[in-house]
């Protein structure tokens, strides 16, 4: 079948550095990506990776193990603005989210 | 360019109406995708078309579930006989070819009361 992992909730400390896993499985697989969405908001897309590795994009960093069917994606010096959703995604024509993680981050 | 663009933005109808949603993408995106989300899910998949043709429906997707894009430009969602359960955000996103990248709208927020 299709589906994605990834943990409810998160809670983390503003300047801190939190971790955002996903294992998913599918048959067909083109690459993970990663969305945020904001509470009345619309997913907004933070970063894809279609090979295994760290993608960096400022203060995130997104990962991929596709021989583990695993990512991450990693905030750094976390903001009180990045309290939001997560949702891992994967692409096989179409586009499958997760259930998404909470991020609640402390002062 | 706007973004994609949704309308109506909420929508209040009684159980058993019929209701019809619009999305309008970004001009030169070529795919399309429907989903729902309802508080505290990931958005969940309906449909997906590539210019004007509908290439995969979710297998979950009741038939009074019908969606089209008849120029390969805007498209619409319909539902057919509301049900309760039926209530949920209607997200539209829009993608080219070769790009990692989806857009989302706004999204119609569905009442069905």
């Amino acid at each position: 079948g299709q589906s994605l992992e990834q943990p409810s909730e998160v809670t983390a400390v503003e300047g801190a550095i939190v971790q955002i896993n996903c294992t998913y499985q599918t048959s067909g697989f083109y690459g993970l990506s990663w969305y945020q969405q904001h509470d009345g908001g619309a997913p907004t897309f933070l970063s894809y990776n279609a090979l295994d590795g760290l993608e960096e994009t400022g203060r995130f960093s997104s990962f991929l193990s596709r021989s583990d069917s695993y990512g991450y994606l990693l905030l750094q010096e976390l903001q009180m603005k990045d309290s939001a959703s997560y949702f891992c995604a994967y692409r096989d024509d179409k586009i499958i989210f997760g259930k998404g993680t909470r991020l609640h981050i402390l002062p | 360019d706007t973004g994609v663009s949704q309308n109506p933005r909420h929508k209040i109808t009684k159980r058993g109406q019929n209701v019809t949603f619009r999305c309008d993408p970004i001009s030169e995106h070529n795919r399309l995708y429907w989903y729902r989300q309802t508080l505290g899910q990931g958005p969940e998949f309906l449909t997906y078309f590539q210019n004007e043709a509908q290439l995969e429906k979710s297998r979950l997707l009741s038939d009074r579930f019908s969606a089209e894009r008849p120029k390969g430009s805007f498209s619409t969602l319909e539902i057919q006989r509301t049900e309760q359960g039926d209530s949920a955000m209607y997200l539209c996103a829009s993608s080219s070819d070769g790009n990692t990248e989806a857009f989302f709208g706004q999204g119609t927020r569905l009442t069905v009361v």
